[in-house]
């Protein structure tokens, strides 16, 4: 069975550009979550998919956006990009929403110059 | 939202058991407490969830206080690979800064 899957690993873009990272679930999860790691500021949730709706968001200003396609795939986009949106962006999958166990992907690491 | 406090590091010696504690003193009593670590370089991984009574598995066992105010996340013979970041984390599954395992040798 296929793991969670985060594309692009790796990515580097310029302040004032936008970025688009991929996640697809493991086959039979509905649901898809969104987290930003960095050093200072630990593992930060962004938002919860379930059934192709925001379900839960985090405390992250609207440049961080996400959808959730019908298939469970999710994209999640950054617009005008800052310094301080370096990170690694996790994404997990869960069967359930709200609770239920969560598998990581590798994540995609990006780097704003 | 539910919150949990953790501290920000451990230290063990290779072999010996480690308990690391949660506190969860907003915890209603529907909400679960899950356990994921997080090793280097990896995404956090799975460890434990419980509800009120202690669980245990191949990884780890968890010990519910009866209050559920608390929990305990106890490695009984912790090894090198066991140096990781662990998180104690409620229905909300929002992650805090963890406890950061250092297991010596």
């Amino acid at each position: 069975k296929a793991g969670v899957t985060q594309t692009p690993r790796y990515l580097i873009k310029t302040r004032g550009q936008q970025v688009t990272l991929s996640c697809s679930p493991i086959s039979g999860h509905r649901s898809v979550s969104w987290y930003q790691q960095t050093p200072g500021q630990g593992l930060q949730f962004l938002f919860e998919y379930f059934s192709e709706t925001q379900r839960n968001k985090g405390n992250f200003p609207g440049r961080f956006s996400g959808r959730q396609f019908s298939n469970s795939r999710s994209e999640m986009n950054v617009s005008t990009l800052e310094l301080g949106d370096s990170a690694l962006y996790l994404c997990a999958s869960s069967l359930a929403y709200h609770g239920g166990e969560l598998f990581f992907g590798e994540g995609s690491r990006l780097t704003v110059l | 939202d539910a919150k949990t406090t953790q501290p920000n590091s451990m230290e063990s010696n290779e072999e010996e058991p480690v308990h690391l504690p949660c506190n969860h003193s907003t915890i209603s009593g529907t909400d679960y407490i899950h356990w994921y670590r997080q090793l280097p370089s990896q995404g956090p991984e799975y460890v434990i969830h419980g509800l009120t009574s202690n669980v245990n598995n191949r990884m780890a066992s968890l010990a519910i206080a009866e209050d559920r105010k608390s929990s305990t996340l106890i490695l009984h013979r912790a090894t090198l690979r066991d140096a990781a970041v662990y998180y104690c984390i409620l229905y909300d599954m929002r992650f805090g800064a963890g406890t950061r395992l250092t297991v010596k040798p």
